[in-house]
């Protein structure tokens, strides 16, 4: 199994509702990552996981709480969204921690909308 | 610190056409470099790789070199096709603070025509 899955394809949900996000590999890699990104734009990070653990937060508002069960496993709690976190979510795996030499397996990524 | 340019787009070409999407870094040292590509509506693949300087990394009729002397990895196709159309992201990994961390370009739209 060389993929990562991310559930659902597409959201759409009230700005008071709660939803997740959710993110499966079996590729046994040790690292994994949300990645949101805009119409037309590069992926912005938001948060690392290296072996399980929170390594990386880039600053991103607590309305999004990220969450790693095991070691494929990571989902994305969101909570009391605003309509300018309407984008395109996208997880990540990488072999490496610091993703150096094998870079990422992403998923094609869960469409949100906030209305 | 570290990052990359990439040339802006979009890019529009006609089938069989030449493709050069032109991408340089800044960074100390080597660090590997990345294609990344986009189809529409879907997350983004690792297209191709290059771990060291004067590598070329190639897949799917893509070719690009890691030049040291130029700090460039430009991307190559000598005949594009209707299927090829995307977003192409040229991406190095942050070897400071940020572990996990890919700097990517600001992605390049590539249109092809029948």
């Amino acid at each position: 199994d060389t993929e990562v899955t991310q559930t659902p394809k597409h959201l759409v949900m009230g700005m008071t509702n709660k939803k997740s996000l959710k993110c499966e590999q079996h590729m046994g890699h040790r690292a994994m990552y949300w990645y949101k990104q805009k119409a037309k734009k590069p992926p912005e990070l938001m948060f690392v996981y290296s072996y399980e653990k929170l390594s990386i937060n880039e600053s991103v508002p607590s309305r999004f709480s990220p969450e790693c069960p095991n070691s494929s496993l990571l989902n994305l709690h969101l909570h009391a969204l605003q309509p300018e976190d309407s984008a395109l979510y996208l997880c990540a795996s990488s072999q490496d921690p610091g993703a150096r030499g094998y870079g990422y397996t992403f998923g094609s990524g869960t469409r949100l909308t906030v209305v | 610190g570290d990052s990359v340019t990439q040339m802006e787009g979009p890019v529009t070409l006609s089938e069989e056409a030449f493709l050069t999407i032109n991408c340089t870094y800044t960074a100390t040292g080597y660090p590997s470099l990345f294609w990344y590509v986009q189809y529409p509506g879907e997350g983004l693949q690792l297209l191709l790789k290059a771990t060291k300087a004067d590598d070329k990394g190639s897949n799917k009729g893509f070719e690009a070199t890691y030049r040291k002397e130029t700090t460039s990895f430009h991307l190559e196709k000598g005949s594009v096709q209707v299927s090829d159309s995307a977003v192409y992201f040229c991406a190095l990994p942050d070897r400071g603070s940020t572990l996990g961390r890919l700097y990517f370009g600001r992605g390049t739209q590539l249109t092809v025509w029948p």
